[in-house]
């Protein structure tokens, strides 16, 4: 089954403590993007990837790293979490501008 | 740059009337569009697209849009709503240059649909 896959679904942890959400997808895609949902706001894009070790930056990158090794892959770090980047994260995959595939989403806290 | 205004932020309908929800863009050149929707506690799904070809798309569960060069608009159109039609809609609009590709997002609309 054709698929993005996220890694944890929620998530608890306190301020400063590493954490990296893990994103894999199966079906090839060149293009992998990262997006966090906050009430009132739609989604903004953290960082996107247009193929491995290509990666740039979206609306709202601070904070963040990514990094793209592996096609399937596309994980999330959070270096020293703080509470402003509580929030429903989404990885999505796709080609190109075709339709993008979205991950069931993560729920992050950070206390 | 690219930019998404959904004009309503929370829609009402009863089931079986029309539902409108509306969408307006700004780009400096002819746009890729999309409507997303998103169930409560679900990820998001594709509903439609508009990538230049016919200016009347349509998508799944009998939703449509109409792209309206003249106007800036994308609205998301259905004929008659139904209960499961309750979700959050996104209309999105493609950024996409030589060395970028990014989607934006408009804040969304909330749909509901009373029985």
């Amino acid at each position: 089954e054709a698929q993005v896959t996220q890694n944890p679904r929620y998530l608890i942890t306190v301020t400063g403590k590493k954490l990296t959400v893990t994103c894999s997808q199966n079906m090839n895609h060149e293009y992998m993007s990262w997006y966090r949902q906050d009430p009132g706001l739609g989604l903004r894009q953290i960082y996107y990837s247009m193929n491995v070790e290509v990666t740039d930056k979206g609306d709202v990158p601070e904070g963040y790293k990514v990094s793209r090794k592996e096609k399937r892959n596309f994980p999330l770090i959070l270096e020293s979490p703080s509470p402003n980047q509580t929030s429903l994260y989404f990885c999505a995959s796709s080609f190109g501008q075709r339709e993008q595939f979205f991950g069931p989403g993560t729920r992050l806290t950070v206390l | 740059a690219q930019s998404v205004t959904q004009l309503d932020s929370h829609v009402s309908v009863s089931e079986g009337t029309p539902v409108l929800l509306r969408c307006n863009y700004s780009s400096s050149y002819s746009p890729s569009l999309f409507w997303y929707v998103q169930h409560p506690n679900k990820g998001l799904q594709l509903l439609l697209k508009y990538t230049s070809a016919a200016t009347l798309v349509k998508g799944i569960n009998g939703f449509e849009a109409e792209f309206k060069k003249s106007e800036t608009s994308f609205h998301l159109t259905k004929p008659s709503a139904h209960m499961s039609d309750a979700a959050e809609y996104f209309c999105v609009v493609s950024d996409r240059t030589y060395n970028t590709d990014k989607l934006i997002f408009g804040t969304g609309t909330r749909l509901q649909v009373f029985p």
